[in-house]
């Protein structure tokens, strides 16, 4: 089946707008992940999602992050009144429930705040 | 804070030699160690991974040898290919948590 879909790929945004950036795990993954990933350094982990309940949300960097589930399937990912410091690239990744079971990336999303 | 040391940041290797790349974490809840594959544009790909109840792991040409006491596991990657040039990450997670930490990343060049 498909991997972890994401989109837009690119999103160029000016500071203080609002964007919004989506994730379409694999199918039937009950846990799914963000992350945000600066140039030239490893992700770092913002929220965790098993079905709707968003089980960890420590690694919001601000309260202008904001993440959410509805269904259990889909991911939206927003974020409000954008800083350049924003600038990243964010990735999802989902996995099969279980602690063993291994994170499926997508190959992101690259923002741009101008 | 840095839980995951990752060493080091840069390294070329000439085709057909053995590639090394080194971690070391300090929190003891760790207990799943796996190693990321990234190409440019690309988001991570699992290459292998290990739980501390093993010393080594090996899948193909990769290799993972895991020193529990010492805190450190390492990537050996065999009979290195062109093919292998990208950044590779280690990374650990907690028995308590469901997500990763993440080294900063080595960025490996493999010369023809």
């Amino acid at each position: 089946g498909a991997g972890v879909s994401q989109s837009p790929r690119y999103k160029v945004a000016k500071r203080g707008q609002d964007v919004a950036l989506r994730c379409d795990p694999i199918s039937g993954h009950v846990s799914l992940f963000w992350y945000q990933q600066a140039l030239g350094q490893g992700p770092e982990f913002l929220t965790y999602f098993q079905n709707e309940a968003q089980l960890d949300k420590s690694g919001l960097p601000s309260d202008r992050f904001f993440a959410e589930r509805p269904e259990g399937s889909v991911s939206t990912l927003k974020i409000q009144r954008t800083q350049q410091e924003d600038s990243a690239v964010y990735l999802c990744a989902s996995s099969l429930e279980g602690l063993a079971q291994p994170q499926h990336f997508g190959d992101g999303t690259r923002l741009s705040i101008l | 804070q840095q839980q995951v040391k990752q060493s080091p940041q840069s390294l070329i290797v000439q085709k057909g030699g053995i590639s090394i790349i080194n971690c070391a974490y300090e929190n003891t809840a760790f207990d799943y160690f796996p190693w990321y594959q990234q190409f440019p544009g690309k988001g991570p790909a699992l290459l292998i991974a290990i739980r501390p109840d093993v010393s080594e792991k090996k899948e193909g040409r990769f290799t993972i040898s895991f020193n529990k006491s010492a805190k450190q596991f390492s990537l050996h990657i065999m009979d290195s290919q062109p093919g292998d040039s990208a950044t590779y990450f280690c990374a650990a997670r907690g028995d308590y948590g469901q997500n990763f930490v993440f080294g900063p990343g080595t960025r490996l060049s493999v010369l023809p």
